[in-house]
């Protein structure tokens, strides 16, 4: 299994402000996804991080309000830009490794966001 | 249209019974996997169980087991022998054909095991 860590794993940001979150992995992997879990609610894909080029968004997500880099294999960020309470959400890193089961798709611990 | 329907938004379970959690799913697509993760008040989400639709057998891992149900289009979660830990939200998701990775989740169901 992959290791993923996550930094910073929460904040308090005031609105308008932009915070930049981190993911690490401990090893190559294959995809890198960016998840949005609003309060209370489930979670939903924002992006798929693409090595050395623009990430692909999903729906309702647009670069630039959710800027993402990814400039390796191991390496991904995601920057909530001039941010609302609505941004108000845990963040999860997610990734897929090469594996031989289907089921190599595992989660970093999460960044807690909170707008005032 | 909902790709995957949790209809039980909270469950209560006595410490050592059964619990089974309801997920139904509507795709299109032959080659998809189910997957049920467990999101304790930490946040993180933890890999249960995984399976595959071509998968002949149901799939299990230790105390969880999966209830396959093709052709009815459903996947419940059993966890037996239920402790004070499994207390949690558990989310099922779906990810659909052989080669994209994402994931569409339910709204999930809370766990609350007492003693």
């Amino acid at each position: 299994s992959a290791v993923i860590s996550q930094k910073p794993s929460r904040d308090i940001c005031q609105r308008g402000t932009s915070l930049t979150i981190q993911c690490q992995v401990d090893s190559q992997v294959t995809m890198m996804f960016w998840y949005r879990q609003q309060p209370g609610q489930s979670l939903t894909l924002i992006a798929t991080a693409n090595q050395g080029s623009e990430a692909t968004y999903e729906s309702g997500f647009v670069i630039d309000k959710f800027p993402i880099s990814r400039p390796n294999l191991t390496f991904s960020t995601l920057t909530v830009s001039n941010m609302s309470p609505e941004d108000s959400s845990i963040y999860l890193c997610s990734v897929t490794t090469q594996g031989k089961g289907p089921y190599e798709q595992y989660f970093g611990p999460g960044t807690r966001l909170t707008v005032t | 249209a909902q790709k995957i329907t949790q209809t039980q938004p909270g469950m209560f379970v006595q410490e050592k019974e059964a619990v089974t959690l309801d997920c139904t799913y509507d795709t299109s697509d032959p080659s998809y996997g189910l997957f049920w993760y467990k999101q304790p008040s930490s946040g993180e989400m933890i890999f249960l169980i995984y399976q595959g639709s071509y998968d002949q057998q149901n799939a299990t891992e230790g105390r969880y087991s999966l209830n396959f149900q093709k052709a009815r289009k459903s996947a419940n979660l059993v966890i037996s022998a239920s402790q004070l830990g499994d207390s949690a939200m558990y989310f099922c998701a779906m990810r659909e054909g052989s080669n994209d990775y994402k994931l569409s989740f339910g709204a999930g169901t809370t766990v609350t095991v007492r003693a």
